[in-house]
Order: C-alpha cells, then structure tokens, then sequence
C-alpha cells in the first residue's frame, strides 16, 4: 500500500528564515505527492503536487517542493517564512485502485513562525 | 473551498443517537470523499464515491454509513454515535481533470458525549 510518513511533529523557525517541512514516501509504480495546508478552524487548501516533469515544483503562496526519487522524499520549502505560514501541513499520495484513486495522507507537521 | 460545503458546521449529540452530516458542491465534481481527522493521526478515509451509483469503504468505514443522493451531494451517517466517533470530519470532492486534487470543505466537528 502507499504511504507517506512526516517525521517531524513541529517545526518551528523564525520569519525570515527559509522552511522545510519533510515528507517521505512508499509507493509502488509513479508517485503522485501533493501538499496541503490547514489554518486554525478551516478544511485543507491545496499548495502544490508532483505528477512527472521537473523535480522542483512551485505551489502557493510561495511554497514549492522538491521531488527526490532516490530518497524517495518530497519536502516542502519556503525561502523566506512569514508569521502567516503558521499553520498545519500535510503531505499526501495518490493510491491507485481498481476502480479509482485515492489519497492517503500523513499525520501532518504543525509549522510554527515567530516573529 | 466555498464551492464545498459542510453542515452542520457544529454538532454535539449524545451516544446512541443517529446523526448525519451533510456535503454538498457546486464544482460539477463526480468524486466525492469523508474523511475523518483525529490529532496525530491526519486524516483517514471513511467512504468514496466516485459516481451517483458507485459507493466504496475507505480505511475506517465501520460505523458509518453514506448515500450519493445527487452528483452534488454526499452524506455521512453515524448510525448509533459512540464518543471515540468524536472528531473533525471533512467532505472532499475532485475529478479526472483535477488530476487527483481533491478540493475539501470547511469541516464539521462532531462531539458525541
């Protein structure tokens, strides 16, 4: 089965400085990853995915993730953060079924910027 | 995503009593999902549906029961509510064109006491 893991419970860097929120895979066949993003009291928001092409993708609100097929990892990155960013985010990965597909996400990663 | 919606928004019941949430969307999407989403663990699949007349279990699937009344609605129902079902419970919807992007609603926080 596919899964995704987030290592990371809490990541906490001061606004300015760039982020990294990890996610590592297990698929069997293409990886179709993706992020989203959860603020306080809100459903999830979409921010980038990776289906094939160039392993840098560029999401929302500045975010982007690089695709690493050798370390089977697709980490989201900030260069810069803001107090804004604060949020829940999780990585997630297409499961491919007879009938249809769907997503299996990870535990999530709480982000947390200080100004 | 405001073209998905969720209601109630709120809602505490009491074990035992049957309840039921409801999702709706105006995104034309043929492919609707619950999730349920517990702290620590993310969000886990309850039930899909990727068509009027196509139902299928997801991860956690005892307990609940849902019907795809229309293309633009999906609804779950808990039928006789326990508090471990106390949760945030969100609805999704995506097609072929999304390519996999599920586009989800505000949620619905259920306490059942």
């Amino acid at each position: 089965a596919q899964s995704v893991a987030q290592p990371e419970d809490q990541v906490n860097v001061a606004e300015g400085n760039p982020l990294t929120v990890k996610c590592t895979y297990s698929v069997s066949g293409n990886p179709y990853l993706f992020w989203y993003v959860q603020y306080p009291n809100r459903g999830l928001q979409f921010l980038l995915k990776y289906i094939t092409g160039d392993n840098l993708v560029k999401g929302s609100y500045g975010f982007e993730a690089e695709f690493n097929k050798s370390q089977t990892s697709f980490h989201l990155k900030k260069p810069s953060a803001l107090v804004s960013d604060s949020a829940l985010y999780f990585c997630a990965v297409r499961d491919e079924g007879e009938y249809g597909n769907k997503l299996v996400f990870g535990a999530g990663t709480i982000l947390r910027v200080k100004s | 995503d405001a073209d998905v919606t969720q209601t109630p928004r709120n809602r505490i019941t009491k074990t035992g009593k049957r309840i039921m949430l409801e999702c709706s969307q105006t995104k034309g999407h043929d492919r609707m999902y619950w999730y349920r989403q517990d702290p620590g663990l993310g969000l886990r699949l309850i039930y899909y549906s990727f068509d009027v007349k196509d139902i299928n279990k997801g991860e956690i699937s005892d307990g609940y029961s849902v019907s795809r009344q229309a293309q633009a609605k999906f609804s779950l129902s808990l039928e006789s509510a326990i508090p471990n079902q106390t949760a945030l419970y969100f609805c999704a919807t995506s097609d072929l064109a999304s390519k996999e992007t599920q586009y989800f609603g505000p949620g619905t926080r259920l306490l059942v006491l």
